[in-house]
């Protein structure tokens, strides 16, 4: 089946620095990421649809500066957390969208997340 | 815009038990529905999903779910759980032309006593 990683799975950084997530699809090809937040025992809040090769869409009230998406390949996009603070903690989920024909490409396979706490 | 409503957020049953996880939704244009489990600290899992065809979804882990127009409902039912489904559950809706963007339930806690 179609898998997603991420990396790092933990990452703990101090207030102020920049913090890099990756989310790669391992077996297929994805023109679309996504990229969701969730907090505790919370439902996931999209943050962002990553097209390949073009400019990230980002949710209302999600702040494009702060939350850095980067698309650069079919099997890899990157978020990165910016000036990180505190309430930026939390954990960060990507899903990818099959790129293969027919009505599977409306399926989005998600990674196993990425906890960030920012000290 | 579409939106979701899963009508219990905790469910604990009895081991062997039939369970159900209710889901609504709504919206004004045609759906794809999908059922997502998450275990702690863990990315979701795609347990099954209705794109077209018949109502009657069969996932993995012996879950199907069943999808009623009408009703606007997707519910996912289990006949016999076991200890190790106790997890999050999450149902999702994405309208057909909106290129997979997902709009998500608030979850439902199904715990699975002994």
């Amino acid at each position: 089946g179609a898998v997603v990683s991420q990396h790092p799975s933990r990452v703990i950084c101090k207030s102020g620095t920049s913090v890099k997530i990756e989310c790669r699809s391992l077996d297929f090809q994805a023109t679309t990421m996504f990229w969701y937040r969730q907090f505790p025992k919370k439902s996931l809040m999209l943050m962002a649809t990553s097209n390949e090769g073009s400019k990230a869409t980002y949710e209302q009230g999600v702040e494009k500066d702060k939350f850095l998406i980067n698309h650069a390949s079919l099997t890899l996009s990157t978020l990165t957390v910016t000036s990180a603070h505190p309430e930026d903690s939390s954990f960060y989920i990507c899903s990818a969208r099959d790129r293969g024909g027919g009505a599977s490409t409306d399926t989005q396979y998600f990674g196993p997340g990425t906890r960030l706490t920012v000290l | 815009a579409q939106s979701v409503t899963q009508l219990d957020s905790q469910v604990p049953v009895f081991e062997e038990a039939p369970v159900e996880l209710r889901c609504n939704y709504s919206s004004s244009v045609s759906v794809y529905l999908f059922w997502y489990v998450q275990y702690p600290n863990q990315g979701l899992q795609l347990l099954l999903k209705y794109l077209s065809g018949s109502t009657l979804v069969k996932g993995i882990n012996g879950f199907e779910a069943e999808f009623n127009k009408s009703q606007t409902s997707f519910h996912l039912r289990k006949p016999s759980v076991h200890i190790s489904d106790t997890a999050e559950y999450f149902c999702a809706v994405s309208e057909v032309t909106s290129g997979s963007r997902l709009t998500f339930g608030e979850g439902t806690q199904l715990t699975v006593n002994p």
